[in-house]
């Protein structure tokens, strides 16, 4: 069975600009998480999916925004980029209440 | 609310040594406990986990017991090998299995 796959790995942007990452769980996975690692912050939490709908949120500015299509396929965005969101964004798959998670290698964003 | 806290690295260590991770936690319920790890240039994979008090979760010869009186979980591995340096995160999952709360990582080098 296929992993967690993210794409793309790498990104460059300018501040301002604004970026959609994307991630495709594992087959028949059904909930999708997104995280931030910062090496000063570690991981943190930025909001989950389930069946194209936005389950939980962590404490992010409204800048930061996701969706889940039918097939389970989840995109974020990030709008007017700062130098401060320069992070490795984790996407994480998992059967719902299952209490495990999966995870993606990450997209490594660089904001200059 | 639900958190976990970890003791803070770096931590370099010679082959073959003992190694101990500290994870405490806070969390509201009966959480599920999780070791992560993640290697250079990768996401985070699970390492072992474990859902109820005195479990004991074990894999690669790593161990953690979940102590619900002193809110651990303890990682532990009895001779380390290079190939274990890595990061190693620590987390809960709420009774929801839902939403995941991660330690800020632990980074380990193991020396020849």
């Amino acid at each position: 069975k296929a992993g967690v796959t993210q794409t793309p790995r790498y990104l460059i942007k300018t501040r301002g600009q604004q970026v959609t990452l994307s991630c495709s769980p594992i087959s028949g996975h059904r909930s999708v998480s997104w995280y931030q690692q910062t090496p000063g912050q570690g991981l943190q939490f930025l909001f989950e999916y389930f069946s194209e709908t936005q389950r939980n949120k962590g404490n992010f500015p409204g800048r930061f925004s996701g969706r889940q299509f039918s097939n389970s396929r989840s995109e974020m965005n990030v709008s007017t980029l700062e130098l401060g969101d320069s992070a490795l964004y984790l996407c994480a798959s998992s059967l719902s209440g299952s209490h495990e998670q999966y995870f993606g290698p990450g997209t490594r964003l660089t904001v200059t | 609310g639900n958190s976990v806290t970890q003791m803070e690295g770096p931590v370099t260590l010679s082959e073959e040594a003992f190694l101990t991770i500290n994870c405490t936690y806070t969390a509201t319920g009966y959480p599920s406990l999780f070791w992560y790890v993640q290697y250079p240039g990768e996401g985070l994979q699970l390492l072992l986990k474990a859902t109820k008090a005195d479990d004991k979760g074990s894999n690669k010869g790593f161990e953690a017991t979940y102590r619900k009186e002193t809110t651990s979980f303890h990682l532990e591995k009895g001779s380390v090998q290079v190939s274990d340096s890595a990061v190693y995160f620590c987390a809960l999952s709420d009774y929801t299995g839902n939403q995941f709360y991660f330690g800020t990582g632990t980074s380990l080098t193991v020396i020849p």
